[in-house]
């Protein structure tokens, strides 16, 4: 069974600060990498995506990616009360067709 | 530019009944995949349409049939609902252009219950 694994939080960071999150997965054979956020009764937004090792940044969001670790993770810098979701980690399966949902962290920043 | 649609927002069904679920994918993309989001849980994936067809399906029973139209839009059908298919019914759309690379953007979403 392929998995992908977050820690489900609650993630608590202070207005401004760096909040830290994490995933792990499965399937070596992943190639595509995906950070949605999901604000609570509502669908999942995409906010980055990264298919190579390394770092990538957009904004004051860096996505960070390890294939030999199968870790990604997610920076967001200079947090606000409005980043205050649930972030899923999505990995697409080998064949790349099928995309895998971690059960996702919930982070909250407070004021 | 119109994103990904979804019909209806809502849908209260009892045990045993049948229900469709409509989606109509982002303008240019002609890949439409079908999650089911139980609460407090990721999207499970149930099964992705491309060029009308099924392409790959996940860990769902053949009570949940799909279809997609030549303009791209795809329909969930669920039969014989159970009190456990009550959720979040996610669409999903991309641009398939060849490459193992893309990404997808999500519709609003259809809350069905099962009463």
């Amino acid at each position: 069974q392929k998995e992908v694994e977050q820690n489900s939080g609650p993630l608590s960071v202070p207005e401004g600060a760096i909040a830290s999150l994490n995933c792990t997965y499965s399937d070596r054979g992943s190639q595509s990498f995906f950070w949605y956020r999901q604000y609570s009764g509502k669908s999942p937004e995409l906010i980055m995506f990264i298919y190579s090792n390394g770092d990538k940044e957009d904004g004051r969001f860096t996505a960070q990616l390890n294939k030999a670790s199968q870790y990604v993770s997610l920076l967001i810098r200079d947090s606000q009360p409005s980043d205050s979701a649930t972030y899923l980690c999505a990995v697409s399966d080998t064949g790349g067709f099928k995309t895998i949902f971690g059960a996702g962290t919930r982070l909250f920043v407070k004021a | 530019d119109a994103g990904v649609t979804q019909s209806p927002t809502h849908l209260i069904k009892t045990r045993g009944q049948q229900v469709t679920l409509r989606c109509s994918p982002k303008s240019g993309h002609d890949t439409v995949s079908w999650y089911q989001q139980a609460l407090g849980q990721g999207p499970q994936f149930i099964f992705q349409y491309y060029e009308e067809e099924e392409r790959q399906r996940g860990n769902f029973p053949d009570r949940f049939s799909g279809h997609q139209f030549p303009n791209y839009s795809s329909e969930l059908n669920v039969n014989a609902l159970l009190l456990g298919d009550s959720a979040l019914y996610l669409c999903a759309s991309s641009f398939e252009p060849g490459l193992l690379y893309y990404e997808q953007y999500f519709g609003p979403g259809t809350r069905l219950t099962v009463t």
